[in-house]
């Protein structure tokens, strides 16, 4: 079955302060991963998209990573702002032609002052 | 502003009652999607449109309808509401015939809060 997970649940950090956020996933075959930021009462907006041949990705504060190999992905962020309280969602794509989205429950990351 | 937008923004519902809730996109991607966001659970695609006239069904499909007229809307309908219908309804659109394909970024609206009693 295609799952993604991902870890911790939640998470409470201070300002300034850096944090990783780790997604494993069990989809196949692979496309492409995402992750997405979700403030409270809103949509997600994605912040990077990486295919099979990318282990690295950056947006800004953002770093992804990608092994394909051990099917992980980890999102860095760098200098945390009080902004970046939301919940983060790492999604699979899954397959060619039709590709299904398989969604992470998400990250709830507080960013305290 | 380009984007979705997404009506009404929240809704209390009676059990049994018809509901449509609007999507509307100004992009004019062809792609158009409904999911379901429940607490504890992943994103879940309920129907999807590939292109104006056709549309398909996702991983929870039942007790929901989609039509797709136009480019532009992409109703979703909920002809006899339940209790487990209770979540928040994100619309999202992409601008990729490649359904889902590696450049295909899906972009949402703010999302639908109903509440069914």
């Amino acid at each position: 079955k295609n799952q993604v997970e991902q870890s911790p649940q939640s998470l409470i950090i201070l300002e300034g302060k850096n944090c990783t956020l780790q997604c494993n996933y069990t989809v196949s075959p692979f496309s492409n991963l995402r992750w997405y930021k979700q403030d409270t009462g809103r949509g997600p907006v994605s912040l990077t998209i990486m295919t099979f041949s990318e282990n690295t990705k950056s947006n800004g504060r953002y770093t992804a990573t990608l092994d394909a190999d051990t099917k992980q992905s980890s999102l860095h962020i760098t200098a945390s702002q009080l902004s970046d309280s939301a919940s983060y969602i790492c999604v699979v794509s899954a397959g060619t032609g039709f590709q299904k989205l398989v969604f992470g429950t998400g990250t709830r990351l507080l960013v305290s002052p | 502003i380009a984007g979705i937008t997404q009506a009404p923004t929240s809704q209390i519902l009676a059990a049994g009652r018809r509901m449509t809730l609007r999507c509307t996109q100004d992009m004019r991607h062809n792609a158009m999607y409904w999911y379901r966001q429940d607490l504890g659970l992943g994103l879940r695609l309920i129907h999807y449109s590939n292109t104006a006239g056709t549309t398909g069904k996702g991983e929870v499909p039942d007790g929901y309808s989609v039509s797709r007229a136009n480019t532009d809307d992409f109703p979703l309908t909920l002809a006899s509401a339940v209790p487990s219908q209770t979540s928040v309804y994100f619309c999202a659109s992409s601008d990729s015939l490649s359904f889902g394909g590696p450049l295909n970024e899906q972009f949402f609206g703010p999302g639908t809060r109903l509440t069914v009693l």
